[in-house]
């Protein structure tokens, strides 16, 4: 089955602990992107890739750090610098210019 | 300026009718796409219909489609012959810009309606 995994569904963070949040596509997509959403609120981006070994930063980046190593892989790190991490992130990707697809999310608590 | 705004925080719809959610967008760029996402409590946020902004004709898909009225920046949509399962959050998005400029594709979304189906 072609689409985006997520995972973990749930991941708690303990005060001043790097989390990653995992999201692998195997539909041959080229660009990948981070979104955050917080209640009552649409999607902000955080980071997004056009190709292997190359992100940008989106309008939320700080607190956040990215990797593209894989075409197929583009893991997330909150790190103890973002101060309000508890929401829901969502990875999507496409091909470059087309509709962007979403998979099922992570939602991050703070204990 | 917000670039995608979504009036209505809540809709209310009878089983088997129609209904229209509003969305209005702002930019200065005459090439943009604009996209509406439906996202279920599941949490997962699942592609419905897409406009270009050159695009002659609304678009339709199935029971979606988009009354885009560019003239007055709005790009609404309809929902018609609504059923239990279409209950969820509606969000509108807009990228900016195409392929022949450089840019990421990255989409704007406004915060969304919550759309309820009564029996």
């Amino acid at each position: 089955d072609g689409g985006i995994t997520q995972s973990p569904k749930y991941l708690f963070r303990k005060e001043g602990q790097n989390v990653t949040l995992s999201c692998e596509q195997n539909l041959n997509h080229d660009a990948m992107y981070w979104y955050r959403q917080d209640p009552g609120q649409g999607l902000r981006l955080i980071y997004y890739s056009q190709i292997v070994n190359d992100f940008q930063k989106g309008d939320i980046a700080e607190g956040y750090s990215v990797s593209r190593e894989k075409k197929e892989s583009f893991p997330l790190t909150v790190t103890s610098a973002q101060k309000n991490p508890t929401a829901f992130y969502l990875c999507a990707s496409a091909d470059l210019w087309e509709t962007q697809y979403f998979g099922p999310g992570t939602r991050l608590l703070v204990l | 300026a917000q670039k995608i705004t979504q009036t209505q925080p809540g809709m209310f719809v009878q089983e088997k009718e129609a209904v229209t959610l509003d969305c209005t967008y702002d930019t200065s760029d005459p090439s943009y796409g604009l996209f509406w996402y439906k996202q279920p409590s599941s949490g997962e946020m699942i592609f419905l219909i897409y406009q270009g902004s050159y695009d002659q004709q609304n678009a339709t898909e199935g029971r979606y489609s988009l009354n885009f009225q560019k003239a007055r920046k709005s790009a609404n949509l309809v929902i018609s012959a609504s059923q239990l399962g279409d209950s969820a959050m509606y969000f509108c998005a807009m990228r900016e810009g195409n392929r022949d400029k450089t840019g990421a594709n990255n989409l704007f979304f406004g915060t969304g309606t919550r759309l309820t189906v009564i029996p």
